[in-house]
């Protein structure tokens, strides 16, 4: 079985700051998928960024990057240049290949961005 | 395009009663997946359907059932509810389930008491 924790409940930032938000992951398997997802309080899932295990290259999307580390099992995902409008709950999502939409959720990293 | 809908918004409903939540995907969307989201335990998968057949399911208690149709719509059903069952009810469609993109409705919110 896979297990995602995030070890920070909460964050905050300051708008236009930088902030990271930590995960790690357990897994025996080589093959799966990384995901962000945010959830703001209209309560509707977003996919933020996406991380195929096999690339060793880092992805990235406008302001949102991860810093993707397979050997120690690693996934933070970076936010530069924060907006008000990234204030959400945030999940860490693992998913094995070819599992369907099975997925391992963590617990969640609330993040506030303050003007 | 309309998005994922989930219906209804909200639910209250009595201890030992029976729920049906319903879900609408993305029109050509085939695969359809629930998620549980409580405060204790947080997102949990429930069970996924691929052209009408279940194809994963998580670790929940037989009362807690799905049916897809031939449009691909879903319902889920939760007889015999307890309290514990109270969660934010959030359904999932992508176009084959096999890593395309997920697109999430904005979950039903199921309350017993």
């Amino acid at each position: 079985a896979q297990t995602v924790t995030q070890s920070q409940p909460e964050m905050s930032v300051q708008e236009a700051e930088t902030v990271t938000l930590s995960c790690t992951y357990d897994t025996s398997e080589s093959n799966y998928y990384l995901f962000w997802y945010k959830q703001p309080p209209s309560r509707q899932m977003i996919l933020v960024i996406r991380q195929e295990a096999y690339k060793q290259q880092n992805a990235t999307e406008n302001r949102f990057s991860v810093n993707f580390q397979k050997a120690a099992k690693s996934f933070s995902l970076k936010i530069s240049d924060s907006q008000l409008g990234d204030t959400a709950m945030y999940f860490c999502v693992f998913i094995l290949n070819n599992a369907g939409n099975m997925l391992t959720f963590g617990g969640g990293t609330r993040l506030m961005v303050k003007p | 395009k309309a998005g994922v809908t989930q219906t209804p918004r909200y639910l209250i409903k009595t201890r030992g009663q029976q729920v049906t939540l319903s879900c609408s995907p993305i029109s050509g969307h085939r695969s359809v997946s629930w998620y549980q989201q409580t405060p204790g335990q947080g997102l949990q998968f429930l069970f996924e359907y691929f052209s009408e057949t279940q194809r994963n399911k998580g670790n929940f208690p037989g009362r807690f059932s799905g049916r897809q149709f031939s449009n691909s719509r879903s319902e889920m059903n939760v007889s015999t509810l307890e309290l514990g069952d109270s969660a934010l009810y959030l359904c999932a469609s992508s176009l084959d389930g096999w890593n395309s993109p997920l697109h999430f409705g904005n979950g039903t919110r199921l309350t017993v008491t």
